[in-house]
C-alpha cells in the first residue's frame, strides 16, 4: 500500500541555518504530494504541493521537488527563522488510497535565536 | 468569521461515556473529514463526507460514529469512549474531491482524553 516516511524529529536549528527535511514515499500510481504546516496551538495548513513529476512546489520561501526516480519530496528552506518553528507533514493522494492522504508522522521543528 | 470551527477544543471523559465533538464550515465545502492525531503516527482519516447524508469510513472508524445532515456541520461520535481514543481530533474540509485540485482546510482540534 501507499505509505510515507519521513525523518524523524526533532530538527533543531540556528536561526539563518538551511533546512532540510526529508520526504520518500511508497505509491504504485502516480500520487500528488503535499507538505502541510502546523504551527503550535493550531490545525494544520498547506505549504506547498506537487502534482507531477519534476514539478517545484514553493510557498513562503521553503521549496520541494517531485522526484519519481528517487520517490522522494524532500523540503527545503535556504535560512530558517524564529517563526518557522512548527511541525511539518509530508502526505501523498493517489489512486490506490482513493485519493484519500496518506500522511507522514510528522517532523519537528525548532528553530533557536 | 469564515472558516472551520471544532468544539470544544478540550474536553475530558471516563471509558464508557458518549462524547460527540463538532465541526462547522461556513464555505459551503463539499467535502468533510475527521482525522485522529496521534504521536508517530501522524494523521489518520477516520470518517469523511462527500455531501449531506453522504458518509464514508476512512482509515480507523471503529468505535466512531458520523452524521451529516447539513453541508455545513459534521459531528463525530464516540458512543462508549475507550482510553484508546485519547488523542487530538482534526476537522478538515476541502471544496473538491481530488486533494491535488483543492486545499484542505483544518480547525484548531479538539484534545479528548479519556480516563
Amino acid at each position: 500500500g501507499n505509505s510515507v516516511t519521513q525523518m524523524e524529529g526533532p530538527v533543531t536549528l540556528s536561526e539563518e541555518a538551511f533546512l532540510t527535511i526529508n520526504c520518500t514515499y511508497t505509491a504504485t500510481g502516480y500520487p500528488s504530494l503535499f507538505w502541510y504546516v502546523q504551527y503550535p496551538g493550531e490545525g494544520l495548513q498547506l505549504l506547498l504541493k506537487a502534482t507531477k513529476a519534476d514539478d517545484k512546489g514553493s510557498n513562503k520561501g521553503f521549496e520541494a521537488t517531485y522526484r519519481k526516480e528517487t520517490t522522494s519530496f524532500h523540503l527545503e528552506k535556504g535560512s530558517v527563522q524564529v517563526s518557522d518553528s512548527a511541525v511539518y507533514f509530508c502526505a501523498l493522494s493517489d489512486t490506490d488510497s482513493n485519493y484519500q492522504l496518506i500522511w507522514g508522522a510528522g517532523t519537528k521543528l525548532i528553530i533557536k535565536p | 468569521d469564515a472558516g472551520i470551527t471544532q468544539s470544544p477544543r478540550y474536553k475530558i471523559t471516563e471509558t464508557g461515556r458518549q462524547v460527540t465533538l463538532m465541526c462547522h464550515q461556513t464555505w459551503s465545502h463539499s467535502y468533510m473529514f475527521w482525522y485522529r492525531q496521534d504521536l508517530g503516527h501522524g494523521l489518520r482519516l477516520i470518517y469523511y463526507s462527500a455531501a449531506a447524508d453522504i458518509t464514508d469510513k476512512g482509515e480507523v472508524p471503529d468505535g466512531y460514529v458520523v452524521s451529516r445532515s447539513k453541508t455545513e456541520n459534521f459531528p463525530l461520535t464516540l458512543e462508549s469512549a475507550t482510553r484508546s481514543q485519547t488523542s487530538v481530533y482534526f476537522c478538515a474540509s476541502r471544496e473538491t474531491f481530488l486533494p491535488g485540485t483543492g486545499e484542505l482546510f483544518f480547525g484548531e482540534g479538539s484534545r479528548l482524553t479519556v480516563l
